[in-house]
C-alpha cells in the first residue's frame, strides 16, 4: 500500500452521465496530480495541484473538472465524456521541498470506460 | 518545450542477460530523474532515482547513470529475471517547480525464461 487510494477502481458510464473520481493520500504530501494512461499516450499529465491550488492544466478539455478541497483529497468530475476518454486515470502525490521532494507516489488508478 | 525521449520502446532479453533503457531530456534545469516500473494491471512504482549531484546510483541489480552534459540518463538491470518483465518509465523534473515530472514514452521489457 503506497498510501494513495483511488475510488472507484472501475467505472462504466454513458456519454450523458456525470460521475466523479476520488483520490486520497495519507502521506502528508502537499502536491497532487491527475494522469491519463492509454495505449496512445502512456502517462499523460492532466492537472497539478500545489497546496490545493491548481498550478498546471495541460490543455485538458472542460468536460474534465478537477477539485482539490485540501492537500489530502483530489477529485476529477466527469461530464459528457467521449468514448476516446476511456483510459486508466491515475492520481499521484508528492512533497514539495525537503529531502524526498519530487518523489511521486501513484494510486492504483480508476479504469474508466465510456460507452 | 519540455520533453523526455525514451528508447527502446520494446526490449526482449533472455533471463540472466542485462537490459539497458536510455532516456534523453531537454530541460537543462532538470535535477531529479526517477525510474518507475509498472507491472500489468498495477500502478507505476518508483524503483530507483538519481539527483543531479551524482553520476551513478546502484541498488542491487539495478543502477542508474546520469550524464548531465549530454542530458542522458540510463537504467541498467543485470541478471534479469522473468519478474522484471514490465513497462519501465523514465522521468525528469520540470523547471516549473510545481513537482511536475515529464515522463518518457515507456519501454516494455520482456524477460524470457
Amino acid at each position: 500500500e503506497t498510501g494513495v487510494t483511488q475510488t472507484p477502481r472501475h467505472l462504466v458510464m454513458g456519454m450523458t452521465n456525470k460521475k466523479s473520481l476520488k483520490c486520497e493520500q495519507h502521506l502528508g504530501h502537499n502536491a497532487m496530480y491527475w494522469y491519463k494512461q492509454s495505449a496512445k499516450k502512456p502517462l499523460e499529465l492532466m492537472f497539478v495541484y500545489n497546496f490545493k491550488e491548481q498550478t498546471e492544466n495541460n490543455s485538458v478539455p472542460s468536460r474534465f473538472s478537477p477539485e482539490c478541497p485540501n492537500s489530502s483529497h483530489l477529485f476529477l468530475h466527469l461530464h459528457t465524456l467521449q468514448p476516446e476518454d476511456s483510459a486508466l486515470y491515475l492520481c499521484a502525490s508528492s512533497r514539495l521541498g525537503g529531502a524526498s521532494y519530487n518523489e511521486q507516489f501513484f494510486g492504483p488508478g480508476t479504469r474508466l470506460t465510456v460507452l | 518545450g519540455e520533453n523526455v525521449e525514451q528508447h527502446p520502446s520494446t526490449l526482449s532479453v533472455q533471463e540472466g542477460d542485462s537490459a539497458v533503457i536510455k532516456c534523453t531530456y531537454s530541460d537543462s534545469a532538470s535535477n531529479y530523474f526517477p525510474w518507475y516500473k509498472q507491472e500489468l494491471g498495477k500502478r507505476p512504482q518508483l524503483i530507483i532515482d538519481i539527483r543531479s549531484n551524482v553520476g551513478e546510483k546502484k541498488d542491487q541489480r539495478i543502477a542508474v547513470t546520469l550524464n548531465k552534459t549530454a542530458k542522458h540518463f540510463s537504467l541498467h538491470i543485470t541478471e534479469t529475471q522473468p519478474e522484471d518483465s514490465a513497462v519501465y518509465f523514465c522521468a525528469a523534473t520540470s523547471s516549473s517547480n510545481t513537482g511536475k515530472l515529464i515522463f518518457g514514452q515507456g519501454t516494455t521489457l520482456q524477460v524470457k525464461p
